[in-house]
């Protein structure tokens, strides 16, 4: 069985700053992490994903996160935050079964991002 | 592209009533998974449909069931509805039941009264 833990639950940041939103798991076998983001009102969006080979992702509006496997880790950064990156932001992990996923999704319970002007 | 679509968007009921939500998965996608993501929680897997059977299932009672049909759309049925069952449901869609590309509906919030 798979666990996620975020850290923060609120972050609160102001525009143009950098911003850190960390994740941190807990697996007995090899797995597939995912960060997706939510909006007030709406379904889940799929920010990012490490499957393997670089442990540095790059995802969409500017968003990376970093795996380490030592620290069981995967922290979602961004440079300098906009108004519109104001949503919640879940961290994700499924198991990967050598090669393939059983496509069941662990969340952790999300981590709100305040952007302030 | 049609995306992943959910109906009803809300729904209210009251407690000891059954429910049914509908989803319909992206076009070309085969496989769907129901989510429970109560207030200020990460969502929570309910069930799995692949090839109109339940693959997989996460540690929700058996009051909670559901169906694919020959189209791929599913179907997710709550009996015996009970205050806790309020929560925003989301549908997962994706292409075979091993993949990790999974994409979300925008959900149908029930409220249990």
């Amino acid at each position: 069985a798979q666990s996620v833990t975020q850290l923060d639950s609120q972050v609160p940041v102001f525009e143009e700053a950098p911003v850190e939103l960390r994740c941190n798991y807990s697996s007995s076998v090899s797995v597939y992490l995912f960060w997706y983001v939510q909006y007030p009102n709406q379904g889940l969006q799929l920010l990012l994903k490490y499957l393997s080979g670089s442990t540095l992702v790059k995802g969409i509006n500017g968003f990376e996160a970093e795996f380490n496997k030592s620290q069981t880790s995967f922290h979602l950064r961004k440079p300098s935050v906009h108004i519109s990156d104001t949503a919640e932001y879940f961290c994700a992990v499924s198991e990967n079964a050598g090669g393939t996923s059983y496509g069941k999704l662990t969340f952790g319970q999300g981590t709100i991002l305040t952007v302030h002007p | 592209d049609a995306g992943v679509t959910q109906s009803p968007t809300h729904l209210i009921k009251t407690r000891g009533q059954q429910v049914t939500l509908r989803c319909s998965p992206k076009s070309g996608h085969d496989t769907v998974s129901w989510y429970q993501q109560a207030l200020g929680q990460g969502p929570q897997f309910i069930f799995q449909y692949y090839e109109e059977e339940e693959r997989q299932r996460g540690n929700f009672p058996d009051r909670f069931s559901g169906h694919q049909f020959p189209n791929y759309s599913s179907e997710l049925n709550v009996n015996a509805l009970l205050l806790g069952d309020s929560a925003l449901y989301l549908c997962a869609s994706s292409l075979g039941s091993t993949s990790y590309e999974q994409y979300f509906g925008p959900g149908t919030r029930l409220t249990v009264t």
